[in-house]
């Protein structure tokens, strides 16, 4: 089955640590995309990837950081600097070349005590 | 840049019955409307989209309405069913270097009462 996977889906942590969430996509889509998504809000970009070794800040990138080292692979570390990280977090990706529909994840969601 | 408003945040409609779900956006250069479905616990799933060259969509008992002049575009649901239930977002994006960059709107959640 082809699709995108998150891992875990629901993650704990103490305040002050970094964690990283796992997002992996065997749809062969150059393009790959995080978002948060906050009760009663929309969902808000975080960050984005059209092909390996590229990325780009979204909307609401501080106290975020990510990697694409592999065109499967898109994992983003919520960092200390992140003022407010208790969300649900959703990994999306499409296909390049004008392609619209965005794929998701099934989410995460993170919980700092 | 874009900014998209959806309403009514909350709509409950007896099964079997229509609903309307509405949303703005400000950028005139968008050209890219989807329509996502997302169900408790779970990433959301495209259900219908429009783009600026077509003024409506149909999908069986899903459509979308896009009026460009007045920038906005609505979703209508007939015969609604108990699996109708769920949170939809709107969203708008125009095309960015190949890829759609999406601004979503803040969801409506619908409940079909039996």
């Amino acid at each position: 089955d082809g699709g995108i996977t998150q891992s875990p889906k629901y993650l704990f942590r103490k305040e002050g640590q970094n964690v990283t969430l796992s997002c992996e996509q065997n749809l062969n889509h150059d393009a790959m995309y995080w978002y948060r998504q906050d009760p009663g809000q929309g969902l808000r970009l975080i960050y984005y990837s059209q092909i390996v070794n590229d990325f780009q800040k979204g909307d609401i990138a501080e106290g975020y950081s990510v990697s694409r080292e592999k065109k499967e692979s898109f994992p983003l570390t919520v960092t200390s600097a992140q003022k407010n990280p208790t969300a649900f977090y959703l990994c999306a990706s499409s296909v390049t070349s004008g392609r619209d529909e965005q794929f998701f994840g099934p989410g995460t969601r993170l919980t700092v005590l | 840049g874009e900014n998209v408003e959806q309403h009514p945040s909350t709509l409950s409609v007896q099964e079997g019955d229509s609903a309307v779900i509405k949303c703005t956006y400000s950028d005139s250069a968008s050209n890219y409307f989807p329509w996502y479905k997302q169900e408790l616990g779970k990433g959301p799933q495209l259900i219908i989209d429009i783009r600026s060259n077509v003024g409506e969509k149909k999908d069986q008992r899903i459509a979308v309405t896009l009026n460009k002049t007045a920038k906005h575009f609505s979703l209508h649901i007939t015969e609604t069913q108990p699996e109708d239930s769920a949170v939809y977002f709107c969203a708008a994006s125009k095309t960015w270097r190949g890829n759609e960059k999406l601004t979503f709107g803040t969801g409506t959640r619908l409940t079909i009462i039996p």
